[in-house]
């Protein structure tokens, strides 16, 4: 398996744009799990789905950002309208077997410049 | 809420030496524990993973153990390369309230070996 894949790997823009992450999980793990990494925050969760289905959805910042896995292999993070603020690089992590029951594997992450 | 301290923030030591990782988390009510590593630029790696009811785990050169009742974890290097050069987090699996099926996270230290 090529592992947890993202896309794009970089990516800088101007604020006010909207920005789309993307992320494939590793077939046959059923849960998906977006975080953010920032020197002052640390790595942050912002949102974890099972079976697609969005189950904690509380770290979220606020209502610019949405997440959506329209299917087993395929997740996004949008973010509408960007800000400075939202600089920082974005994992994609998945796992299998329920939670806690294994080991989490993370993509590369996204980083996000906002200009 | 749940809270990962890692202790120290930065530690440099010789090649060849053992050298220790800590841990600490204020709520024992966790799955696990895991310890990853985060090289510069990469994504995270997963190194160890401590079910809450082990005391520890071993992959080669490295052991983790795990004392839940009070809420500590270490990272036992053992013969340091400069190949361990990295940064390590350690982070746990939330099984209790609101922070149910979440992965907090330490801040990290960051470890340099030097031939």
């Amino acid at each position: 398996d090529a592992g947890v894949i993202q896309s794009p790997r970089h990516e800088v823009t101007e604020m006010g744009q909207e920005v789309t992450l993307r992320c494939k999980p590793i077939s046959g793990h059923d849960y998906l799990f977006w975080y953010r990494q920032t020197m002052m925050r640390g790595l942050e969760l912002l949102i974890y789905f099972n079976n697609n289905v969005p189950i904690d959805d509380s770290g979220m910042p606020e209502d610019r950002f949405s997440a959506k896995m329209p299917n087993a292999s395929f997740s996004t993070l949008k973010i509408q309208p960007s800000e400075p603020r939202d600089s920082a690089v974005y994992f994609c992590a998945s796992t299998s077997g329920g939670v806690g029951a294994n080991v989490l594997t993370f993509g590369a992450g996204s980083r996000l410049t906002v200009l | 809420k749940q809270e990962v301290t890692q202790i120290p923030a930065a530690l440099s030591v010789p090649e060849g030496e053992n050298l220790v990782l800590n841990c600490s988390f204020t709520d024992s009510a966790i799955y696990n524990l895991q310890w990853f590593r985060q090289d510069p630029g990469k994504g995270l790696t997963s190194l160890l993973l401590i079910q809450s009811s082990q005391r520890e785990q071993t992959s080669g050169r490295l052991n983790a153990s795990l004392d839940k009742s009070s809420g500590r974890s270490t990272l036992y290097i053992a013969a340091s390369q400069p190949g361990d050069s990295a940064t390590y987090l350690c982070a746990v699996t939330n099984a209790g309230g609101t922070s149910y099926g979440k992965l907090t996270f330490g801040q990290g230290t960051i470890l340099t070996v030097h031939p």
